[in-house]
């Protein structure tokens, strides 16, 4: 069965420094990924996605993930974190039944 | 930029009470889904919605959900009975085709059952 592994519930990192948030998948055939940043008492806003081809992708707010298909993993990245990032960060994978399924998520803070 | 809106924004209801959340997706969109989560939970999938007709749903969605284009706009999700259990954030989300490119979602709807 398709699923996602957030391994971090609660990450910390100053501002300005560089931050990863993992994620893992467990799917038969290429995934399709994405990643929601989800503010307070906000909905669910997209950062960026994977379906093929480039495994590095860019997204908004100066977000990136890499796709690595040997790891099953699919990590996002920032270089220089801000204060305005601190949310909650939800990876998901795209499943044949047209659902996503999503991970548990990783607050991140961000200490001044 | 068009996006999915929710209303209300927050439903306080009694156990036992119908609710039913409303959105509205974007216009030119075919595929419209229902997810919930749990206060300090993931986000999980309960519905989708094409053609009139639901195309899948979770083992959450049982006999007390359901779902129904009334109109052109809007994509309602009615609780016929709500537990306790029932409280969480409601989000709406639709896309254009149906292979999740783009699955837009609304702001939420915050359900609490007293």
């Amino acid at each position: 069965a398709q699923s996602v592994t957030q391994p971090d519930i609660h990450i910390t990192v100053s501002e300005g420094a560089s931050l990863e948030l993992r994620c893992n998948y467990s799917y038969g055939a290429t995934p399709y990924l994405f990643w929601y940043v989800q503010s307070p008492g906000q909905g669910l806003q997209l950062l960026l996605k994977y379906f093929s081809g480039d495994t590095l992708v860019q997204g908004i707010k100066g977000f990136e993930a890499e796709f690595k298909r040997s790891q099953s993993s699919f990590n996002l990245r920032k270089p220089s974190v801000h204060w305005s990032d601190a949310a909650e960060y939800f990876c998901a994978v795209g499943t044949v039944d047209n659902d996503m399924r999503f991970g548990a998520g990783t607050r991140l803070t961000v200490k001044p | 930029e068009p996006e999915v809106t929710q209303t209300p924004s927050h439903q306080v209801t009694q156990m036992g009470q119908e609710v039913i959340l409303r959105c509205v997706p974007i216009s030119n969109h075919l595929y419209f889904y229902w997810y919930r989560q749990i206060l300090g939970q993931k986000v999980e999938f309960l519905v989708s919605f094409y053609n009139n007709e639901i195309s899948e749903k979770s083992e959450i969605f049982d006999d007390q959900f359901s779902v129904e284009r009334p109109d052109g706009s809007n994509f309602t999700l009615k609780i016929r009975s709500t537990k306790l259990e029932d409280s969480a954030m409601y989000f709406c989300a639709s896309s254009a085709t149906g292979n999740f490119y783009e699955q837009y979602f609304g702001p939420g709807t915050r359900l609490t059952v007293t």
